[in-house]
């Protein structure tokens, strides 16, 4: 059994670009839910994906978007990146929207 | 919405001692999971543990969902249990059983 990955390990983008972060969801997970991790906080909710459409979202702004694909397989999305947006980018997936969540490795993200 | 604490926020033992974390949440949860953090971030499931409570080798858990709060008990602690530990909770009046994270209990274990 496979479980969550994450691509790329990590990336540094510079203010105002674009970036896009990529998983894949562990075999028969069909509900995929993304994270945001500033050094010594615990993750922060951003939005989960249920069935291929936006099943809650967390304190974000609409920079913040995401995708899930037939495969369950997700992307996150960051528009006009902003210094802050430095952090650990973590998803999650799980057998259904309560389901036991497992992560992936992470993906650092460094704005400069 | 729902709060998560969790204590100690900082913990240091000798290898071979014992240790209780403790997380308390502020409303009703359906999900209640413990994990791990390991130094390079990679979030390790310990329990999922919504009420009840569940063993596994040195660790083991305890919710007592009528009083808010969750117990990780950590037994013979050795260097490689070292790291960041965090309670999340979920819960479906938020409509997408999204985690809740407390702030974590960062344990350093020492020979």
């Amino acid at each position: 059994e496979t479980g969550v990955t994450q691509s790329p390990t990590h990336l540094i983008k510079t203010r105002g670009q674009q970036v896009t972060l990529r998983c894949s969801s562990q075999s028969g997970h069909n509900t995929v839910s993304w994270y945001q991790q500033a050094l010594g906080q615990g993750p922060q909710f951003i939005f989960q994906y249920y069935r291929e459409e936006e099943n809650g979202r967390g304190n974000f702004p609409p920079r913040f978007s995401g995708l899930q694909f037939p495969n369950y397989s997700s992307e996150l999305n960051v528009n006009a990146l902003e210094l802050d947006d430095s952090a650990l980018y973590l998803c999650a997936s799980s057998s259904g929207q309560g389901g036991e969540q497992y992560f992936g490795p992470g993906t650092r993200l460094t704005v400069t | 919405g729902i709060q998560v604490e969790q204590s100690p926020p900082d913990l240091i033992l000798q290898e071979g001692a014992n240790s209780t974390l403790r997380c308390n949440f502020s409303d009703s949860v359906n999900n209640l999971q413990w994990f791990h953090q390991n130094p390079w971030g990679q979030l390790i499931n310990l329990f999922y543990i919504p009420s009840g409570t569940k063993q596994n080798g040195r660790l083991s858990a305890t919710t007592v969902a009528t009083e808010r709060y969750s117990l990780l008990y950590i037994s013979s602690s050795q260097t490689t249990d070292s790291g960041v530990y965090f309670c999340a909770v979920a819960y479906s009046g938020a409509g997408s059983y999204q985690l809740t994270f407390g702030k974590g209990t960062k344990l350093s274990v020492i020979p």
